[in-house]
């Protein structure tokens, strides 16, 4: 059975610093997504790590999947207010994408000015 | 493109109801996922359609049931209501025979009283 397991999964931060949200996952896949959600809302996809030493970067957020070690991290750099909420990674089970999710608990950032 | 939607956005039932909700995918997607995020967790998979059959299922009773039709829009039925049942239902859809990502319709806000 697949597990993810994100770490930490409570993130309190002050606004300018940086951090990072781990993301392991206990079996070999190769595609990796990061999700946000806001509370009572749906999940709007910030990133999708499709291989082996993939790095993607959006404004002040950075993932990077390293599918050896079955990681994946989401770096924050300069937090912002903004970017609090929580963050999901998921895997990916199948061979065709999107087909089936195993989420990880998610990662309740909250970011104080 | 609407995107992935969702009706209704919020329900309200009562132990022992019965309940159906509707996902209608993104255009040029054929595979329709629905996935159960209980307060304070990750999304947990329900079940897959494809080509109007259930293609995959997670770890959920019988009573989850669903169906698609042929203009691949979906249906999630859940029989007997238990409060547990209380939750978030995300629908997905994607397409099975290329490289994408899922992609999130808004939910519905399922309460069991």
């Amino acid at each position: 059975e697949l597990k993810v397991e994100q770490n930490p999964l409570f993130l309190s931060m002050q606004e300018g610093k940086n951090y990072t949200i781990y993301c392991n996952y206990s079996t070999t896949s190769d595609r990796l997504y990061w999700y946000r959600q806001d509370p009572g809302k749906s999940l709007e996809s910030l990133f999708v790590l499709l291989s082996n030493g993939a790095v993607k970067q959006e404004g002040r957020l950075m993932a990077s999947l390293d599918t050896k070690a079955r990681l994946s991290t989401l770096h924050i750099t300069a937090a912002v207010h903004d970017l609090s909420a929580t963050y999901f990674c998921a895997v990916d089970m199948e061979e065709t994408s999107g087909s089936r999710l195993t989420f990880g608990e998610g990662t309740q950032l909250t970011v104080n000015p | 493109d609407a995107g992935v939607t969702q009706s209704p956005t919020h329900l309200i039932k009562t132990r022992g109801q019965q309940v159906t909700l509707r996902c209608s995918p993104k255009s040029g997607h054929d595979t329709v996922s629905w996935y159960q995020q209980a307060l304070g967790q990750g999304p947990q998979f329900i079940f897959q359609y494809y080509e109007e059959e259930e293609r995959q299922r997670g770890n959920f009773p019988d009573r989850f049931s669903g169906h698609q039709f042929p203009n691949y829009s979906s249906e999630l039925n859940v029989n007997a209501l238990l409060l547990g049942d209380s939750a978030l239902y995300l629908c997905a859809s994607s397409y099975l025979g290329g490289n994408t990502e899922a992609f999130f319709g808004q939910g519905t806000r399922l309460t069991v009283v």
